[in-house]
């Protein structure tokens, strides 16, 4: 049961290169979210989306990019990387529902020089 | 604003014994979930226990619970008969549930050593 499923796990950018991360979840979940996570800030929502074809800001939507073409697929994309988005990046995904958590993917460490 | 606040960024706790991690939230609605994760060295992270705002009782989950007060906003996790295992980072985070985006805001968290 692969669950969440974040491709890649490490990658090194250098400043204003671009590139996308995957998320793919097999449970059928209409929501998906990216998050980051920084030393000491905890975790912070950068997009989300309620269900295919929908995607809304978050907390630190700046820089970012998202889409939500196929149900299963939730893609955030850095069209110009700069080294404050060196992060681990986390994507989550819930069934929706009041008690239903969100699933986590293992995350993605982004270096960015 | 919703904010969650975790006021201990390092604990630490003997083996077998009990602790308690603390967990303090803000929210003006009426109808909102509290969630505790773990997030081992590894770096995934793993659910442990849910707390429903118009829950009666405290939740409970093997050795994990929940002390929930919601008159103070707090939401603290109990920890019982602690293992090395237990060595973690963990978080509190909340979901209003009104706003049907189903968002979780999560505090700062806190790490916790078993000590042997």
């Amino acid at each position: 049961n692969a669950g969440v499923t974040q491709t890649p796990k490490f990658r090194v950018l250098k400043t204003g290169q671009s590139m996308t991360l995957l998320c793919a979840q097999d449970m059928n979940h209409e929501y998906m979210y990216w998050y980051r996570q920084d030393p000491g800030m905890g975790l912070r929502l950068i997009h989300y989306s309620v269900g295919e074809g929908t995607t809304a800001k978050g907390e630190v939507p700046d820089g970012y990019n998202v889409s939500r073409l196929k149900k299963q697929n939730f893609l955030l994309g850095l069209e110009s990387a700069a080294p404050s988005q060196t992060s681990v990046y986390f994507c989550a995904s819930t069934p929706g529902g009041t008690n239903q958590p969100q699933h986590f993917g293992d995350g993605t460490r982004l270096s960015i020089l | 604003a919703q904010t969650v606040t975790q006021s201990q960024p390092e604990m630490s706790v003997q083996e077998a014994e009990t602790v308690t991690l603390s967990c303090t939230y803000d929210t003006s609605d009426q109808s909102y979930g509290l969630f505790w994760y773990k997030q081992p060295s590894s770096g995934e992270m793993i659910f442990l226990i849910y707390q429903g705002s118009y829950d009666e009782q405290n939740a409970t989950e093997g050795r994990y619970s929940l002390n929930f007060q919601k008159a103070r906003k707090s939401a603290n996790l109990v920890i019982s008969a602690s293992q090395l295992g237990d060595s973690a980072m963990y978080f509190c985070a909340m979901r209003e549930l009104q706003t049907g985006a189903n968002n979780l805001f999560f505090g700062t968290g806190t790490r916790l050593t078993v000590i042997p």
